[in-house]
């Protein structure tokens, strides 16, 4: 299982560009890396993926370097509103037919004015 | 409105008395899954399903069974619940599998407490 490990916490303030790492040493070839963002008593909602290289969406980048050992989430400009819990999920194919998902533990990003 | 729909949102039982946990899903996914989420251990995967009948294990599944007989359908039954399985529980949902680059679909979560 590739398991992986964030900061538990991180401290931003508005208007500025955060970035969360997440590491993945068990890393499968077949696995992507996935971001989730959660606010308090609601599911998670998805953010980002990718395989490799860079990914940008109209929310967020992704930059996964070339030994895909680890990711980093770039939130461009955070608000307030940004406050929330971030997964980073690498999926696990299990004998090319199961699936076994992990979370990473989160990182708890605070927001502040 | 695509969605994944679990019910009840909250429920207070005791501990033996069975209980079923809804899980809906509208937009034709082939897989689903069940997570629990408890205080300092984020999400954790108690059984997933890539397709009808077929189920697995994830991380946690001790206490728990699933069934999938019909494709929206994933119920999560706790045959004799405990204290230790009070947590807020979340069903997904996603086309085929997310290492196909498909993202989970999270249902609003329900709120399980144990006495």
């Amino acid at each position: 299982l590739a398991k992986t490990t964030q900061p538990i916490s991180m401290d931003s303030y508005e208007g500025q560009e955060v970035n969360i790492t997440c590491s993945h040493n068990n890393i499968a070839t077949n696995d992507y890396i996935t971001w989730y963002q959660q606010f308090p008593s609601q599911g998670p909602r998805f953010i980002i993926q990718g395989y490799k290289t860079k990914v940008t969406n109209e929310v967020a980048s992704l930059f996964i370097p070339a030994d895909r050992k680890s990711s980093t989430l770039s939130l461009p400009r955070v608000s307030l509103s940004d406050t929330a819990v971030y997964y980073c999920l690498v999926g696990d194919l299990r004998d090319n037919y199961g699936q076994n998902f992990v979370f990473g533990p989160g990182t708890r990003l605070s927001v502040l004015p | 409105e695509a969605q994944v729909t679990q019910n009840p949102r909250y429920l207070i039982t005791v501990t033996g008395k069975k209980l079923t946990v809804t899980c809906s899903q509208n937009m034709n996914h082939e897989y689903m899954s069940w997570y629990r989420q408890d205080p300092g251990l984020g999400l954790r995967q108690i059984y997933y399903s890539m397709n009808v009948e077929v189920t697995d294990k994830g991380d946690v599944p001790e206490g728990y069974k699933v069934s999938r007989k019909e494709k929206r359908n994933f119920p999560l039954i706790l045959e004799s619940p405990s204290p230790n399985q009070t947590s807020l529980y979340f069903c997904a949902s996603s086309q085929r599998g997310e290492g196909y680059g498909q993202p989970q679909h999270f249902g609003d979560g329900t709120r399980l407490s144990i006495l």
